[in-house]
């Protein structure tokens, strides 16, 4: 069974700090990779995925990832954060080919100062 | 395009009560799953469902249970409820695989 782990539970950053949320999944396999972002009071909306191809994909807001597959990574970056990117963030792996399920990290809450 | 919407939003129940909750998906979505989020374990996989079929299902007692209709509407149900059980019910839609979750807004439980 896969299994993710986001070591940073709650990050703080002033605005215009660049961001680094750390993602890593177990699975012995083939992957697809996943950020979800939860804005206060709102749905869970997908910033971006990975299914194959360039391992560095471009999501929305500004929003990049990595994947690196030697180091069972996916780590979410953004260059400059700004106070409406305070919001909890899911990584989450589904194993390719499997069923639509996908295995959710505990979430990392970003809160950006004004 | 409507999103996926959640019936009930919020609801409260007593311990041993059921609850059944609903979801319609994104129009032309097929798939529909359904996840629970609490503050201690997460965001955990329920089940999901396909063409009115079960397709897979997480590592939840037998107390949940679901259904999907001929239009992908889908419930929930959770019997004899326990206080555990409180949670935010999400359910998510899809249309195909791999491809992108649309989460709902989801169904606060409150067991009392």
């Amino acid at each position: 069974a896969q299994s993710v782990s986001q070591h940073n539970h709650h990050v703080i950053l002033s605005e215009a700090a660049s961001l680094e949320l750390g993602c890593n999944y177990s699975y012995g396999g083939t992957v697809n990779l996943f950020w979800y972002v939860q804005y206060p009071g709102q749905h869970l909306q997908l910033l971006l995925k990975y299914f194959s191809g360039d391992p560095l994909v471009k999501g929305i807001k500004g929003f990049e990832a990595e994947f690196i597959k030697s180091k069972f990574s996916f780590n979410l970056r953004k260059p400059s954060v700004q106070w409406s990117d305070t919001a909890e963030y899911f990584c989450a792996v589904n194993a390719r080919g499997s069923a639509r399920q996908l295995t959710f990290g505990s979430g990392t809450q970003l809160t950006v100062l004004p | 395009k409507a999103g996926v919407t959640q019936t009930p939003r919020y609801l409260i129940k007593t311990r041993g009560q059921q609850v059944t909750l609903s979801c319609s998906p994104i129009s032309g979505h097929r798939s529909v799953s359904w996840y629970q989020q609490t503050p201690g374990q997460g965001l955990q996989f329920l089940f999901e469902y396909f063409s009115e079929t079960q397709r897979n299902k997480g590592n939840f007692p037998g107390r949940f249970s679901g259904r999907q209709f001929s239009n992908s509407r889908s419930e929930m149900n959770v019997s004899t409820l326990e206080l555990g059980d409180s949670a935010l019910y999400l359910c998510a839609s899809s249309s195909r695989w791999p491809g992108e979750l649309f989460f709902g807004e989801g169904s606060r439980l409150t067991v009392l």
